[in-house]
């Protein structure tokens, strides 16, 4: 099993919509998650982070993390086409392997007018 | 604040050719990791450095590649031989501390004919 594990999609909204990211993952220690964002021919930037179960609001963005059933998701509320691009979660291993920062496949997420 | 620098930013050699990126993490960042992107794919983790010590290089294939970090600072990540499948992008990252989201830098295209 994958140490982290995305819908790989593609997902398409209309404008305006709210957009669903989910993932998975298979280290019941890891302590957090981190959603980064990656536009086309760039690099990963880091979007939010999430230590304790709940959810986590910055600004449009929500993140779930949910620890009994391992998964944490990253609502994106009232979705332009400038949130179109692939979104990474991540997650550091726990246990020996403290620290290791693990992605996902990513999830492409495009967004119409 | 400086980001994470990464150079070159464009690389094309011939198969069995050596070729070598140099990261600087950003300043005061103990923690620097290297991924290697195929198109398509989620960043995969390279090698873990905790200063200048090896965290995780379980991924690393060791059989050519090979990554220092000298003094805890810069680093660099050597190929030789290059074969046509390590055609990526490869992606330098430093954070604050273990656990922590990482900052990427904006990566080396690496294409190998």
């Amino acid at each position: 099993q994958k140490e982290v594990e995305q819908n790989s999609g593609p997902l398409s909204v209309p404008e305006g919509a709210i957009a669903s990211l989910n993932c998975t993952y298979s280290d019941r220690g890891s302590q957090s998650f981190f959603w980064y964002r990656q536009y086309s021919g760039k690099s990963p930037e880091l979007i939010m982070f999430i230590y304790s179960n709940g959810d986590k609001e910055d600004g449009r963005f929500t993140a779930q993390l949910n620890k009994a059933s391992q998964y944490v998701s990253l609502l994106i509320r009232d979705s332009q086409p400038s949130d179109s691009a692939t979104y990474l979660c991540a997650g550091p291993a726990g246990g020996t392997s403290y620290g290791k920062l693990t992605f996902g496949q990513g999830t492409i997420l495009t967004v119409h007018p | 604040e400086a980001g994470v620098a990464q150079s070159p930013r464009y690389k094309i050699i011939e198969k069995r050719q050596s070729v070598a990126f140099w990261c600087n993490p950003i300043s005061g960042h103990a923690t620097l990791y290297w991924y290697q992107q195929i198109l398509g794919q989620g960043p995969k983790l390279l090698i873990q450095f905790q200063n200048n010590g090896v965290v995780d290089d379980s991924q690393l294939p060791k059989d050519r590649f090979s990554a220092e970090r000298l003094k805890g600072v810069d680093s660099t990540l050597k190929i030789q031989p290059a074969k046509l499948e390590d055609s990526a992008v490869y992606l330098c990252a430093s954070s604050y501390e273990q656990g922590r989201g990482a900052f990427f830098g904006q990566g080396t295209r690496l294409t190998v004919v």
